[in-house]
């Protein structure tokens, strides 16, 4: 059983194009996660939903709009595609925001974008 | 703002040892610290998460501490095996997570 699970795994498309990652858990969490892993491996954090709240911005241009339509859902969807958003997109989810050992994040297998 | 550095960048071992991975953080008022693997081309899996209260957390051959006043933590493998090879990432938070850009493990046969 898959407890963070993403489609697709891979995804090349053109410039200017719009494209959309999904993402479901079925762990029962409240909060998901976007994270993006550059081409020096860097992971950096995009959204965090909680119940369907944004909760996080972490500064990602508007070209990028997260959609949580339940708390086991969390898609990405991306306008006007550009060369540098190519890298890995990983989903994550977590039992809550806060600091407890209940609230250890779990991660996706990851969608690899190539933008030409 | 909190940043988070590994060293070393990767590491190379023979079979069989122990070994220490390092992670540094600048911003000692953290919630919890997780460790995490990443194998080449997948994602990433849950080691341990150690919360601000806790020294320590252990899950078989793998030992983390937390000196949240250093502002430093751990990974202590026993007994390495080639199985082990991946990278090694640490994250901490409160608010948002932060990575470090990982320790590069190689366990030789």
């Amino acid at each position: 059983d898959t407890a963070v699970s993403q489609t697709p795994k891979y995804l090349v498309t053109q410039m200017g194009n719009d494209k959309s990652i999904k993402c479901e858990q079925n762990l029962g969490h409240d909060t998901m996660y976007w994270y993006k892993q550059d081409s020096k491996k860097f992971l950096k954090i995009m959204f965090s939903y909680n119940n369907k709240e944004l909760i996080i911005n972490e500064t990602v241009p508007n070209r990028f709009s997260p959609k949580s339509p339940d708390k086991a859902h969390l898609n990405l969807h991306i306008n006007s595609l550009e060369l540098g958003d190519s890298a890995v997109y990983f989903c994550a989810s977590s039992q809550g925001i806060g600091g407890g050992g209940a609230n250890e994040q779990f991660f996706g297998p990851g969608t690899r974008l190539t933008v030409l | 703002k909190q940043e988070v550095t590994q060293i070393p960048a990767a590491l190379s071992v023979p079979e069989g040892e122990n070994l220490v991975l390092n992670c540094s953080f600048t911003d000692s008022a953290i919630y919890n610290l997780q460790w995490f693997r990443q194998d080449p081309g997948k994602g990433l899996t849950s080691l341990l998460l150690i919360q601000s209260s806790q020294r320590e957390q252990t899950s078989g051959r793998l030992n983390a501490s937390l000196d949240k006043s250093s502002g430093r933590s751990t990974l202590y493998i026993a007994a390495s095996q080639p199985g082990d090879s991946a990278t090694y990432l640490c994250a901490v938070r409160p608010g948002s997570m932060r990575f470090g850009a990982g320790t590069r493990l190689t366990v030789k046969p």
